[in-house]
């Protein structure tokens, strides 16, 4: 079964207006970390934000934020007020607390193209 | 300069040959993961290591092998390339726990011909 799973593999959003990428995941760990990556044309991976899972409140980061919804298992991330340069590759990743083990467990992404 | 970093960046190679890409991180970090790339299956880990010493298979690990003798470098050989492992790899590491982003390097863009 999927950890992680990215239900968007493209979309197409208006400059400025708000951006919802959508992210499941599947654990039986109590405790996990949930990480949002984007990867621009030029290849890089540039992390965004996380989210613990006994994070109380959802995370924010400047013009990213994390829909943190811990019993429906969603970690959805939300782009507000769009840029041409938010277009890329968002890959949404999971870490348990077996540890560094498991390593990093990606979706297989979403390419968000941003139109003016 | 302080970070982690993969060589080459883009290596053409034949079949049947073996290569290794690099991998070295400034950081002492513990973890240090290889990822490859390929379009419609986002990032697959393909061998891990939790210290020195310390390796274990990912998710794709047949074809590859890896060795940590120390914790800042972690290479990654094919051993008889095939045309299925042309893709684009990334190693990347951590250093702490749960909350700890990992950080990638460029990226290693492999062809097999």
């Amino acid at each position: 079964a999927q950890k992680i799973t990215q239900t968007q593999p493209g979309m197409f959003v208006q400059e400025k207006e708000a951006v919802t990428l959508d992210c499941t995941y599947d654990t039986s760990d109590q405790s996990y970390g949930l990480f949002w990556y984007k990867q621009p044309s030029s290849g890089e991976m540039i992390f965004l934000i996380y989210q613990g899972s006994y994070d109380e409140q959802n995370a924010t980061e400047g013009r990213y934020s994390l829909n943190f919804q811990k019993a429906r298992k969603s970690a959805n991330l939300v782009i507000s007020a769009s840029q041409l340069g938010d277009s890329a590759m968002y890959f949404c990743a999971m870490r348990e607390a077996r540890g560094g083990a498991d390593g990093l467990t990606f979706g297989k992404g979403t390419h968000l193209i941003i139109q003016p | 300069d302080a970070g982690i970093t993969q060589s080459p960046r883009y290596k053409i190679t034949e079949t049947g040959r073996q290569v290794t890409l690099m991998c070295h991180q400034t950081w002492s970090h513990s973890y240090m993961f290889w990822y490859r790339q390929d379009l419609g299956h986002g990032l697959r880990l393909i061998y891990y290591s939790a210290a020195a010493d310390i390796t274990d298979k990912g998710e794709v690990p047949d074809g590859y092998v890896v060795s940590r003798s120390k914790t800042e470098n972690f290479p990654l050989t094919l051993e008889s390339a095939t045309r299925s492992q042309t893709s684009v790899y990334f190693c990347a590491s951590i250093g702490g726990g749960l909350n700890t982003e990992a950080f990638f390097g460029q990226g290693t863009r492999l062809t097999v011909v």
